[in-house]
């Protein structure tokens, strides 16, 4: 049983470039979540799929930032025109819904984004 | 606005002994989730105990236990017999029922566990 997996665990670009990052949530999992968290802080959500359909997105999330999950199995997030206030941890999470439970959201181990 | 307080930077316990981390929260929702994460120094966020608005008795799974103070709006995580492995930082988030998706963070807590 695989947990959730990110790649890249680390990415530096410059100021302006595009990045994108993926996000393979466990299997059997119908929702996932994106959050930023920077240093010192706690985690902030971005926004959230159901299957393949993005449900809510923060006020975060500015123009340059897309979040896509076309099969409704893996995301990615792209951040166009970066921008050195992007630099943090970006950490996505998966979770079951159903009728009973507890419905939490297990972590991957996060991208990492430094822009210089 | 949903929000989530943890009043404590950082704090130290020396190994075997017990230790609660604070956290208080704001909502007007009738129904939500309370969690508790622990975030080592590797960077992944690890589920550890979950109380949810209307469940009767405390949460506990293992070493952890959850005292929920409904009146008080608290939710502080217990942590007994500490380890060194314990060391990390400590979140307490809110799920909303009303809406069932994003999590609300606090700023977390750092524990220090000490031979």
């Amino acid at each position: 049983d695989t947990g959730v997996s990110q790649d890249p665990r680390h990415k530096i670009t410059k100021r302006g470039q595009n990045v994108t990052f993926r996000c393979d949530p466990i299997s059997e999992h119908n929702r996932l979540y994106w959050y930023r968290q920077t240093l010192g802080q706690g985690p902030e959500f971005l926004t959230y799929f159901q299957n393949e359909a993005q449900l809510e997105k923060s006020r975060l999330l500015s123009d340059r930032f897309s979040a896509e999950r076309p099969k409704g199995s893996f995301s990615t997030l792209e951040i166009q025109r970066t921008e050195q206030g992007d630099s943090a941890m970006y950490l996505c999470a998966s979770s079951q819904t159903g009728t009973s439970g507890t419905w939490e959201q297990f972590f991957g181990p996060g991208t990492r984004l430094t822009v210089l | 606005a949903q929000k989530i307080t943890q009043t404590q930077p950082g704090m130290f316990v020396q190994e075997k002994e017990a230790v609660t981390l604070d956290c208080t929260y704001d909502t007007s929702d009738p129904s939500y989730g309370l969690f508790w994460y622990k975030q080592p120094s590797s960077g992944e966020m690890i589920f550890l105990i979950y109380q949810g608005s209307y469940d009767q008795q405390n949460a506990t799974e293992g070493r952890y236990s959850l005292n929920f103070q409904k009146a008080r709006k608290s939710a502080n995580l217990v942590i007994s017999a500490s380890q060194l492995g314990d060391s990390a930082m400590y979140f307490c988030a809110m799920r909303l029922g009303s809406t069932l998706g994003r999590l609300y963070f606090g700023r977390g807590t750092q524990l220090t566990v000490w031979p």
